[in-house]
């Protein structure tokens, strides 16, 4: 058990919906970072924020944004999903900005029919 | 980022040691090399890292060639449960903070 909690575990959708996912960092992490995995694409770091700043963007997409609130959850929100959306979504944390070990939730599971 | 290169896949027995290999032909002096796991069903997981000098934790060695162009992550004892995908990712230390996943060593443990 990493410490890193997610949820939901699994999402099923429709295509043009919204959905949200939460993830609750570690006891004390700061930072908290969102990859993608799909089977065409590999994991893709998506965000980062640290202490409730947007720290460094990855290869995110328009429709999806993400925010850290003041008592350092992180949600990620992904609109008008398209198929190619499904995918499993990793949180991810440590505790400063720089270099430090990453800390991986289990997963949102999201299936886009 | 510097690019790594690894075997799509490797086997190896119950018990016995495996070395997985990393090639980074392209490494920087301030990449450190960092390996990362993910199994089943899970997200990934830290293994081990290192700049110069091998290292040793109670996961796994690290052993760096002399020229850094190369690296290998050593399991002593495999068992069931380190069978995963071993990701071999180069990290500047005054570069992003973000973790990038090539494709990783699909390892297989046999009973």
């Amino acid at each position: 058990d990493s410490g890193v909690t997610q949820t939901p575990k699994h999402l099923i959708t429709a295509t043009g919906q919204r959905v949200t996912l939460r993830c609750s960092p570690r006891s004390g992490d700061l930072s908290v970072y969102w990859y993608q995995q799909s089977l065409d694409q590999g994991l893709q770091f998506l965000i980062q924020y640290y202490n409730g700043e947007e720290r460094a963007k990855g290869n995110i997409l328009e429709r999806f944004s993400a925010q850290q609130f003041p008592d350092l959850h992180s949600e990620l929100n992904l609109s008008s999903l398209e198929l190619g959306d499904s995918a499993l979504y990793f949180c991810a944390s440590s505790d400063g900005p720089h270099q430090e070990t990453q800390y991986f939730g289990p997963g949102t599971r999201l299936l886009v029919l | 980022d510097a690019k790594t290169t690894q075997p799509n896949s490797m086997e190896s027995n119950e018990e016995e040691p495996v070395h997985l290999p990393c090639n980074h032909s392209t490494i920087s002096g301030t990449d450190y090399i960092h390996w990362y796991r993910q199994l089943p069903s899970q997200g990934p997981e830290y293994v081990i890292h290192g700049l110069t000098s091998n290292v040793n934790n109670r996961m796994a060695s690290l052993a760096i060639a002399e020229d850094r162009k190369s690296s290998t992550l050593i399991l002593h004892r495999a068992t069931l449960r380190d069978a995963a995908v071993y990701y071999c990712i180069l990290r500047d230390v005054a570069g992003a903070q973000k973790l990038v996943f090539g494709q990783g060593t699909r390892l297989t443990i046999n009973p």
